[in-house]
């Protein structure tokens, strides 16, 4: 059981540059979430997704995209970047009836 | 959602003190969770209270919720060098379990 893995772990893009994020969970979870955390800060909601086929707009949706189509997976993608975009990126899952989030290890992403 | 406010934001003690950390928050809210986060990774959670409930224990952790005060404390008795980490609350008034993080505290304790 691997709870909520992200891939990649690190990336460097230069500005402009388009990427996409994986998010993958093997424990059934209804409810995935985006979140980014820049230095000495909380971990801001960028979108998040309550099924599969579903998402939503977080906090700081703006420059991010997101898409559902299985339910295990939870991808987001990144048009064109931009250096206000480096941060580390943390996906979490929910299961339906629980209010407790399980996090991934974290992709830390740097635009140059 | 709301946001949960911690204090203080930064936290140094010694191995066996005990640390107490803070969230206030400001509308009603279903329930409110703390979290631990070690440097560089994701964040675990640590305990859930209800807003009926006023006093939760997990082994070492002691969490209070007075929603009269729109407030919370996390206390960690007997912390140990491992317990250094940042902490933070989310109090949960909306739906699909939407969290919003404040700056969290940062607990450092010294051998």
């Amino acid at each position: 059981n691997a709870g909520v893995t992200q891939t990649p772990k690190f990336r460097v893009l230069k500005t402009g540059q388009s990427m996409t994020l994986l998010c993958a969970q093997d424990m059934n979870h209804e409810y995935m979430y985006w979140y980014r955390q820049d230095p000495g800060m909380g971990l801001r909601l960028i979108h998040y997704s309550v099924g599969e086929g579903t998402t939503a707009k977080g906090e700081v949706p703006d420059g991010y995209n997101v898409s559902r189509l299985k339910k295990q997976n939870f991808l987001l993608g990144l048009e064109s970047a931009a250096p206000s975009q480096t941060s580390v990126y943390f996906c979490a899952s929910s299961p339906l009836l629980s209010y407790e989030q399980y996090f991934g290890p974290g992709t830390r992403l740097t635009v140059t | 959602s709301q946001q949960g406010e911690e204090d203080p934001q930064a936290l140094s003690i010694q191995e066996g003190e005990n640390a107490t950390m803070n969230c206030s928050y400001k509308t009603s809210i279903n329930n409110l969770q703390w979290y631990r986060q070690n440097s560089g990774r994701g964040l675990v959670h640590l305990i859930l209270i209800r807003s009926n409930e006023r006093e939760k224990h997990s082994g070492r952790l002691r969490v209070t919720l007075d929603t009269s005060k729109k407030s919370s404390s996390l206390l960690i008795t007997a912390s140990r060098a491992a317990d250094t980490a940042s902490y933070f609350c989310a109090p949960i008034s909306g739906g699909y379990n939407k969290l919003i993080f404040g700056a969290g505290t940062r607990l450092a304790v010294h051998p």
